[in-house]
């Protein structure tokens, strides 16, 4: 079984610059998460879509991200305009249905590593 | 509010000694709780996870967490540390009721010394 596919792996941008980050998460899950993790810090919360629906962003900074799951399949974020702040690794993970229904857990992709200079 | 807290931010062993990586957590009802090991440049693996079954529950690697409702812990062991167990370990809570949402600890390094 195919995990959490998430690309670039890596990216360097300069300040006030866009970036998007891609998920495709696991088949026929339909749970996706979004994670900012710091470097020294757990992962951080951005959005969590339940197949095409939002069902928690509140901590997502809304003036400069965004993310759509427009399918209820793949995912994409978007920062515009960065900040030196967001620079982090930028996780992706997906689950069967809602964590904590039945014997669900959720699977983590490799992270994008965003550098912000 | 829901929270994880991991008591030690750092833990250094032996190989071949126990391993214990400590977790509180704060929750209103009994919410599923999870230990995830990430390896430098490396994903998020699951370890192992409680889900309201047996209290005493056994992951990968040898591992093994408790869960102890009357102390809100989750506590991580390991009979025998081996040097590839070296790693950021996190604790994270799925609140009951809260829409399958994960919330993590602060992480605790582990370095195991030959």
């Amino acid at each position: 079984e195919a995990g959490v596919a998430q690309s670039p792996r890596y990216k360097i941008i300069e300040k006030r610059q866009s970036v998007a980050f891609w998920c495709n998460p696991i088949s026929g899950h339909a749970t996706l998460y979004w994670y900012q993790q710091i470097l020294g810090q757990g992962p951080k919360l951005l959005i969590q879509f339940q197949n095409n629906g939002v069902v928690d962003d509140s901590q997502l900074p809304k003036d400069r991200f965004s993310a759509e799951r427009l399918k209820g399949v793949d995912s994409t974020l978007k920062i515009q305009p960065a900040k030196l702040e967001d620079s982090a690794v930028y996780l992706c993970a997906s689950s069967l249905d809602r964590v904590g229904q039945g014997n669900t857990e959720a699977f983590f992709g490799q992270g994008t590593r965003l550098t912000v200079v | 509010a829901q929270s994880v807290t991991q008591l030690d931010s750092h833990v250094s062993v032996s190989e071949g000694t126990p391993v214990l990586l400590r977790c509180n957590y704060s929750s209103s009802y009994s919410p599923s709780l999870f230990w995830y090991v990430q390896h430098p440049n490396k994903g998020l693996q699951l370890l192992l996870k409680y889900t309201s079954a047996a209290t005493l529950v056994k992951g990968i690697n040898g591992f093994e967490a408790e869960f102890k409702k009357s102390e809100t812990s989750f506590h991580l062991t390991k009979p025998s540390a081996h040097m590839s167990d070296a790693a950021e370990y996190f604790c994270v809570v799925s609140p009951y009721n809260q829409g399958g949402k994960l919330i993590f600890g602060q992480g605790t390094e582990l370095s195991v010394k030959p």
